[in-house]
């Protein structure tokens, strides 16, 4: 089963709305988690590094203003798109590195969010 | 930062033959190689995966090279499967378990029946 938890799955929402995104660590903690997002037909990139308990490292051209990310346990992240906007649509997804302790994988991803801005 | 090229965009293949999908790097400290089928709408799942101390690995049907001198690494898919086709993502890290990914820009790969 899963061991990363994200909610919701999908939402759809008008303009200038906030959203906020979970990601949760099922049995295992998790210090750092990755946030990516994949536009249609694109890759996943990466938008942030969230670290447990000290601000999160976004990467250049992201917007931390705009992408709140707030780690306040070992199990959970949370990503806000704040004032979101059509643009913003896109496909959300979580990430939390094993640090080589979970079999074979580098990283178990949530199941992502698909974000509908009208 | 790290650049990971990918060709081709797009591939198909008739079942039954072989499908190759390459990638380059940048970085020089990468040193942990993985790859990933995605489905539409669903999450990267791993399938093959190779470090910078081996240079091939193989799993069933699939393959995984790496050639760290040239910084590239090809995925390599025989006796295909329409259960195949999907989205294929490569990617580099500088360290398993603990590192971001940085992914190729993707191979959607059609196998025709």
């Amino acid at each position: 089963g899963a061991v990363v938890s994200q909610h919701p799955s999908r939402v759809i929402c008008k303009s200038g709305t906030s959203v906020k995104i979970e990601c949760r660590s099922l049995d295992f903690q998790a210090t750092t988690m990755f946030w990516y997002r994949q536009f249609p037909k694109k890759s996943l990139m990466l938008m942030a590094t969230s670290n447990e308990g000290s601000k999160a490292t976004y990467e250049q051209g992201v917007e931390k203003d705009k992408f709140l990310i707030n780690h306040a346990s070992l199990t959970l992240s949370t990503l806000t798109v704040t004032s979101a906007h059509p643009e913003d649509s896109s496909f959300y997804i979580c990430s939390a590195p094993t640090g080589g302790l979970s079999g074979n994988q580098p990283q178990h991803f949530g199941d992502g969010t698909r974000l509908s801005i009208l | 930062g790290e650049n990971v090229e990918q060709h081709p965009s797009t591939l198909s293949v008739q079942e039954g033959d072989s499908a190759v999908i390459k990638c380059t790097y940048s970085d020089s400290a990468s040193n942990y190689f993985p790859w990933y089928k995605q489905e539409l709408g669903k999450r990267p799942q791993l399938i093959i995966d190779i470090r910078s101390n081996v240079g091939e690995k193989k799993d069933q049907r699939i393959a995984v090279t790496l050639n760290k001198t040239a910084k590239h690494f090809s995925l390599h898919i025989t006796e295909t499967q329409p259960e195949d086709s999907a989205v294929y993502f490569c990617a580099a890290s500088r360290d398993f378990g603990n590192e971001k990914l940085t992914f190729g820009t993707g191979t959607r790969l059609t196998i025709i029946p």
